[in-house]
């Protein structure tokens, strides 16, 4: 089972911060949270990880709680193209997906 | 760099037929794969974890006589669909990672299957 929380569904206006939170209670030491985004009939695509720190690259800003329990994604600047599922999975071993959250970008 | 590719991309075969599908890892040595299905409207189900060198460990209730796994070199692994039936028709997705433990996984871009 996966091992995170996170709303069904969220909506955002084009150009503005999409800030996609995610509850990992029962994390462990060792397990990183990663964050990957699933547009219809593809493969997931790899948006971002971190352990401990806070993360960003061209993509996105992953900013994770100090007791760790908690993260959120954040989408600086988002676009029609953001438009996606969102799964936030807790990964050392093996890598189990949970409902993720639906981000519809509006205009 | 780190490119996935899955084939075939679609297949459509008859019920009692078996189905091969191929998971390489194009630009880097693959030590851990992943195998997943999706139906629709629903998350990614782990079929199995696949490690260079060992047997697939099958997650539970998933048949390992009937969704055969080889992870036959470092850029390549199979997953063979036996004795199909329309209930295995899915979205079928490899990810493939250069180490182990918590190292990136990266996702192909998933083989729809259609069982007649």
């Amino acid at each position: 089972d996966a091992k995170t929380t996170q709303p069904p569904s969220m909506d955002c206006a084009e150009g503005r911060a999409a800030n996609l939170p995610c509850n990992h209670s029962t994390i462990s030491g060792n397990e990183y949270v990663y964050w990957y985004r699933q547009i219809h009939s593809q493969g997931p695509q790899y948006i971002i990880h971190g352990l401990k720190n806070n993360e960003t690259n061209e993509m996105a800003s992953l900013i994770i709680t100090e007791d760790r329990k908690s993260s959120t994604l954040i989408l600086p600047h988002a676009t029609l193209r953001d438009t996606a599922v969102y799964y936030c999975i807790v990964f050392y071993l093996d890598m189990r997906f949970g409902a993720g959250t639906r981000l519809t970008v509006k205009p | 760099g780190a490119v996935v590719s899955q084939h075939p991309s679609r297949v459509i075969c008859k019920s009692g037929t078996s189905v091969k599908i191929e998971c390489r890892s194009l630009d880097f040595q693959a030590t851990t794969m992943f195998w997943y299905r999706q139906f629709p409207k629903q998350s990614l189900m782990l079929m199995a974890t696949s490690n260079e060198g060992s047997k697939a460990t099958y997650e539970q209730g998933v048949e390992k006589d009937k969704f055969l796994i080889n992870h036959a070199s470092l850029t390549l692994s199979t997953l063979t669909v036996t004795s199909a039936h329309p209930e295995d028709s899915s979205f079928y997705i490899c990810s493939a990672g250069p180490g182990q433990g918590a190292d990136t996984q990266y996702f192909g871009p998933g083989t729809r299957l259609t069982v007649l």
